[in-house]
């Protein structure tokens, strides 16, 4: 079965400090990538996403991801945080067969932004 | 209206009542999906309607669990003789073509939060 695993469960940064958030899935065919952020108080927003063409994907606020098909990751970058990013960030993918319409998410990396 | 939405927003039930939780999707979205989020985990997917037709229910825990979609636009998830287990927050989301490509990615609502006490 397919599965997304996401290492950190909480980080804390200080504004302008340099962000990644690692995401692994298991699934060998093709799929498509995605980051949701849900501010605190808000609902699942799309960050960003990938299909297909350049690995690297740009999402909004800053926020980008690159996917390395060889190591099955879809990490999310921000170069210079701000505390307006805390939020729990889900890494998700739909995978290509049997299950293809629904998304797999990660547990959540919980971020906290300190001034 | 411009988001999907969903009610109530909160729900407390005993154990062994019946519930419905309603969603209101995009407005022209096809697609509508169902997942819970349990207390320190992501959204885990329940249901998946294509239209009026429940095109993959494999999520669905057992058989306590039902969810309709009548008229292909909002849904009612049912959960009945509910159980402490069942608390958690229900999600929505809608997309307006369910196939890959640009176009499919989903749109969340706000999410019901399910307490059985």
């Amino acid at each position: 079965a397919q599965s997304v695993s996401q290492h950190n469960h909480h980080v804390i940064l200080s504004e302008a400090a340099s962000l990644e958030l690692g995401c692994n899935y298991s699934y060998g065919g093709t799929v498509n990538l995605f980051w949701y952020v849900q501010y605190p108080g808000q609902h699942l927003q799309l960050l960003l996403k990938y299909f297909s063409g350049d690995p690297l994907v740009k999402g909004i606020k800053g926020f980008e991801a690159e996917f390395i098909k060889s190591k099955f990751s879809f990490n999310l970058r921000k170069p210079s945080v701000q505390w307006s990013d805390t939020a729990e960030y889900f890494c998700a993918v739909r995978a290509g067969t049997g299950g293809y319409n629904k998304l797999i998410f990660g547990a959540g990396t919980r971020l906290a932004v300190h001034p | 209206g411009a988001g999907v939405s969903q009610t109530p927003s909160n729900k407390v039930t005993e154990k062994g009542k019946y519930v419905e939780l309603r969603c209101d999707p995009i407005s022209g979205h096809t697609a509508l999906y169902w997942y819970r989020q349990s207390l320190g985990q992501g959204p885990e997917f329940l249901i998946y309607f294509q239209g009026t037709g429940a095109a993959d229910d494999s999520g669905l825990p057992n058989d306590r669990f039902f969810a309709v979609r009548p008229e292909g636009s909002v849904s009612t998830l049912k959960i009945q003789r509910t159980e402490r287990g069942d608390s958690a927050v229900y999600l929505c989301a809608s997309s307006l073509i369910p196939l890959a490509g640009v176009g499919n990615e989903q749109f969340f609502g706000p999410g019901t939060r399910l307490t059985v006490l």
